[in-house]
């Protein structure tokens, strides 16, 4: 069964601490992306990657690292710098030249 | 800057009627032009797309959107709306560039209401 599998559904972190998104594709995509959702305010961008241990930074990227070490996974951590967490979280990967395929997302909240 | 916007936040329509969503983006080049729903608490699911050619673009659920080079717009339209469409709807570009990884941004989102 393919796709895009993001964990956990929920997460909650407290203040100070890093939390680490989980996201694994078995679509064989190269490129994978990190968007955040709050109302109102669509999808922003974070990170994006086009192939392993190479990455990007978005347009909000402050507060947010990732890594690439493997072609199907792509996580995201929130860091203590990153000071407005809460928002739905959502992964996505990309063949060449088309469209994007999300996954269900994570909703961080704060404690 | 690149930007992608839409102008309504929420649109109304009867079942029934005709519906538009509008999309207007801001980017140099010949930018890839996507829409997407998503339904509560999910993921987005891809629509239709404009890449080249034709300016009438025909994508899933009886949905199309017409491209307009000049006025930069990417409109999204149904004939004949449906209940079931209610929905949230993102207009999408793939911003050109010579790198190897595309930056995709998105607009604010427009909540789509059919009314019975």
């Amino acid at each position: 069964d393919g796709g895009i599998t993001q964990s956990p559904k929920y997460l909650f972190r407290k203040e100070g601490q890093n939390v680490t998104l989980s996201c694994e594709q078995n679509l064989n995509h190269d490129a994978m992306y990190w968007y955040r959702q709050d109302p109102g305010q669509g999808l922003r961008l974070i990170y994006y990657s086009q192939i392993v241990n190479d990455f990007q930074k978005g347009d909000i990227a402050e507060g947010y690292s990732v890594s690439r070490e493997k072609k199907e996974s792509f996580p995201l951590t929130v860091t203590s710098a990153q000071k407005n967490p809460t928002a739905f979280y959502l992964c996505a990967s990309r063949p060449n030249g088309e469209k994007l395929f999300f996954g269900s997302g994570t909703q961080l909240s704060v404690l | 800057a690149q930007s992608v916007a839409q102008p309504e936040d929420q649109v109304n329509v009867a079942e029934g009627n005709p519906l538009t969503v509008k999309c207007t983006y801001s980017v140099s080049g010949n930018p890839y032009l996507f829409w997407y729903v998503q339904y509560p608490n999910r993921g987005l699911q891809f629509l239709l797309k404009y890449i080249t050619g034709d300016n009438l673009v025909k994508g899933s659920y009886g949905f199309e959107a017409e491209f307009n080079k000049s006025q930069t717009s990417f409109h999204l339209k149904k004939p004949s709306a449906l209940v079931s469409d209610s929905a949230l709807y993102f207009c999408a570009v793939r911003v050109p560039g010579y790198s190897s990884a595309s930056k995709i941004i998105f607009g604010s989102g427009t909540r789509l209401s059919i009314r019975p």
